[in-house]
């Protein structure tokens, strides 16, 4: 799988939006871009994917940049629940089924 | 509807002992994956199960690892001989097709393994 470059940590305010970035300069034109996220002290949770448009449902919107090379997991408003490590993932449908997780980026939300 | 379920939530055993952790994953969902993931660190992939197609073992990290899916629905992973580098959290996730692309992964919340 190509692989992605994400801060390992950024912090917001509660009810301030927040723009996680997840660089992928190696992707290939059939990867996917999977978003997930791990809340403390359990697994992971699906929270949106992606192939070229931005996408929007009702945990998060993605912005995927018009060469594919970066995309952005935006939440409108942060709240304390949305602490967590978010996980940006490249997918290739053609190269099998497991997902590889890297290190994330762990999102601190302040009171 | 209920989530995927794994048992015990703690486990502690001394170094050389077997252990065996199960997975229930939701009911209907034909693909089932385990996990670890050590303090601190990402998710590292051990198995994977489809239907009644072959697993994919590629991740299994030693012989003394192996898993079994009874009747295309309850997973047991056992470790044998166990040692202190095992220590970590079993995670496993099952989704509804095998395509992370079209299913999502539904993960439960683990299995805390501490060897001593």
């Amino acid at each position: 799988d190509a692989k992605t470059t994400q801060p390992n940590s950024m912090e917001s305010n509660e009810e301030e939006p927040v723009h996680l970035p997840c660089n992928h300069s190696t992707i290939s034109g059939t990867d996917y871009i999977h978003w997930y996220r791990q809340l403390p002290s359990q697994g992971p949770e699906y929270v949106i994917h992606g192939l070229t448009s931005n996408v929007n449902n009702r945990m998060a919107s993605l912005a995927i940049a018009e060469d594919r090379k970066s995309s952005t997991l935006i939440l409108h408003r942060a709240t304390l629940r949305d602490a967590a490590v978010y996980y940006c993932i490249l997918r290739d449908p053609l190269a099998g089924n497991m997902l590889t997780f890297g290190g994330g980026t762990r999102l601190m939300v302040k009171p | 509807g209920a989530g995927v379920s794994q048992s015990p939530s703690n486990k502690v055993t001394e170094k050389g002992k077997d252990v065996e952790l199960r997975c229930d994953p939701i009911s209907g969902h034909t693909a089932l994956y385990w996990y670890r993931q050590s303090l601190g660190q990402g998710l590292e992939f051990l198995i994977y199960f489809q239907g009644n197609s072959a697993p994919d073992k590629s991740g299994l990290p030693s012989d003394r690892f192996s898993a079994e899916r009874t009747g295309g629905s309850v997973s047991t992973l056992t470790i044998q001989r166990t040692q202190q580098e095992d220590s970590a959290v079993y995670l496993c996730a099952s989704s509804l097709q095998g395509s992370p692309l079209r299913s999502p992964l539904h993960f439960g919340n683990g299995t805390r393994l501490t060897v001593t």
